[in-house]
């Protein structure tokens, strides 16, 4: 099993809509959990952060964590073309941050 | 937060060559990561640069073929030795806050091996 896992394919939302996207991680001493925005041919930015279970709102966005069942998950709303980007999810353990595949949304106008 | 300079920002590179990578940091850091991402794919962490010891490899990564420079904490070199064109690539380079709440990246460097 990886480390971090995105497994949904590319996401198309029309523009105003909700953007969900979801990540599951395999170790159960990790500690922080990220959101990464990356625009093709950027490096990654953070947007989102989370340390305990629940959620996390920050403006469009919201982050829910799992701990028991392992998952972190990122919601858009009101999505809008400038979230048209890879979102990339990383766990932090061992020292380092792993990070999933990515998730690529496209919103629609 | 952390200001990270990385260069070059691209280079095209012939075959059997090689390339240093540098990334300078405003801040003294700890560790320093250095990733690659292939086109299409998310981060592979090649390895950790630390201070005053020998980088820390990832399984696949090896120091002949990617050996590391760390000679104080606000710099790092990576070098991609006798290069080859799967090692074309954006190779990015990353620093984390004391806390591991926040992950900086450098601009990165696309690399491309004709």
């Amino acid at each position: 099993q990886k480390e971090v896992e995105q497994n949904s394919g590319p996401l198309s939302v029309p523009e105003g809509a909700i953007a969900s996207l979801n990540c599951t991680y395999s170790d159960r001493v990790s500690q922080s959990f990220f959101w990464y925005r990356q625009y093709s041919g950027k490096s990654p930015e953070l947007i989102m952060s989370i340390y305990s279970n629940g959620d996390k709102e920050d403006g469009r966005f919201t982050a829910q964590l799992n701990k028991a069942s392992q998952y972190v998950s990122l919601l858009i709303r009101d999505s809008q073309p400038s979230d048209s980007a890879t979102y990339l999810c990383a766990v932090s353990g061992n020292n380092r941050l792993a990070f999933g595949k990515g998730n690529q949304v496209v919103v629609i106008p | 937060s952390a200001v990270i300079s990385q260069k070059p920002s691209r280079d095209i590179c012939q075959r059997g060559t090689s390339l240093t990578i540098q990334c300078q940091v405003d801040s003294q850091v700890t560790m320093m990561f250095w990733y690659r991402q292939q086109p299409g794919q998310s981060l592979t962490l090649i390895a950790t640069a630390n201070q005053g010891s020998e980088a820390t490899y990832e399984s696949g990564f090896v120091i002949d073929k990617f050996p590391i420079s760390r000679p104080n904490l606000t710099f790092s070199t990576l070098t991609v030795s006798n290069m080859s064109p799967e090692d074309s690539s954006i190779y990015l380079c990353s620093v984390v806050s004391q806390e591991y709440t926040e992950a900086f990246f450098g601009q990165g460097t696309r690399l491309t091996v004709v």
